[in-house]
C-alpha cells in the first residue's frame, strides 16, 4: 500500500535562512509524487511534482525537490525562507491504479520567524 | 478566472440538518473529487467521479451522496448532519490522460455542526 510520512509536523525558521521539510514514502510502485502548500484559510496548491522525467524538481516560488529512491525520500527545501512561505506543507503520492486516489502526509507547519 | 469553486465557502447549521455544497470546475477536466480535511488538517479522499460516474468511493457514511449533473460539477450531499461531519471540504478536478494527473484544488467549505 502506498503510504507517505512527514518527519516533521513543525518546522521554524528564520526568515533568508533555508527550508528543509522531510517526507518519506512507501510504495511497490514508481510513484507519483507532489508537495502542495495550504495557507492559512486557503485551498491547496501544487508546489511541485515529481513524475520519474528527472530526480530533482524545481517548484513554483523558489521551492525545489529531490526524489532519491535508495532512501524513499522526497524532501522539500528552499534556500532563503521568505515570510509568506510560512503555510502548511503536504507531501503526498498518488495511488498507482490510475483512480486518481491521492494519498496525503499529515502535515507540516512551516514558521518563519522575522 | 476561477479554476475550481466552491459555495459556500462557510456553512454552519445545527445537528440533523441536511446540507449540499456545491463544487464547478472551468478546466474541461473528466474527473473530479471531494477530500475531507479534519481538525487535525488531515486530507482524505471521499468520493471520485469521472465523467458523472463513481469511481472511488471511500469508506464513507451513506448519509453522504455526491451527485454530478454534469462532468463541470459535482456537488457534495449530506443528511442529517453530525457534530463529527465538522471539517473543511475540498473539491478538486483533474484530466487522467495528463500523465502525472495533478488535480487542483478548489478554496474549500468549512462546514461547522453545532
Amino acid at each position: 500500500a502506498q503510504s507517505v510520512t512527514q518527519l516533521d509536523s513543525h518546522v521554524s525558521v528564520s526568515e533568508g535562512t533555508p527550508v528543509l521539510l522531510r517526507c518519506n514514502y512507501s510504495s511497490s510502485y514508481s510513484p507519483s509524487l507532489f508537495w502542495y502548500v495550504q495557507h492559512p484559510n486557503k485551498g491547496l496548491q501544487l508546489l511541485l511534482k515529481y513524475t520519474s522525467a528527472a530526480t530533482l524538481v524545481k517548484g513554483i516560488n523558489g521551492f525545489e525537490a529531490e526524489f532519491k529512491k535508495s532512501e524513499t525520500s522526497f524532501h522539500l527545501t528552499k534556500p532563503s525562507a521568505h515570510m509568506s512561505d510560512a503555510a502548511e506543507y503536504f507531501c503526498v503520492v498518488s495511488d498507482p491504479g490510475n483512480t486518481g486516489k491521492l494519498i496525503f502526509g499529515q502535515g507540516t507547519t512551516l514558521q518563519v520567524k522575522p | 478566472d476561477t479554476a475550481v469553486s466552491q459555495t459556500p465557502k462557510y456553512l454552519v447549521t445545527q445537528m440533523g440538518n441536511d446540507k449540499s455544497i456545491k463544487c464547478e470546475q472551468n478546466l474541461g477536466h473528466d474527473t473530479m473529487y471531494w477530500y475531507k480535511q479534519d481538525s487535525k488538517k488531515f486530507l482524505k479522499i471521499m468520493f471520485s467521479y469521472n465523467n458523472k460516474e463513481l469511481i472511488i468511493n471511500e469508506t464513507v457514511p451513506n448519509r453522504f451522496s455526491p451527485k454530478s449533473p454534469d462532468k463541470a460539477h459535482l456537488n457534495l450531499h449530506i443528511n442529517s448532519l453530525e457534530l463529527g461531519d465538522s471539517a473543511v471540504y475540498f473539491c478538486a478536478s483533474s484530466d487522467p490522460l495528463e500523465s502525472t494527473d495533478t488535480q487542483y484544488f478548489g478554496p474549500g467549505t468549512r462546514l461547522t455542526v453545532l
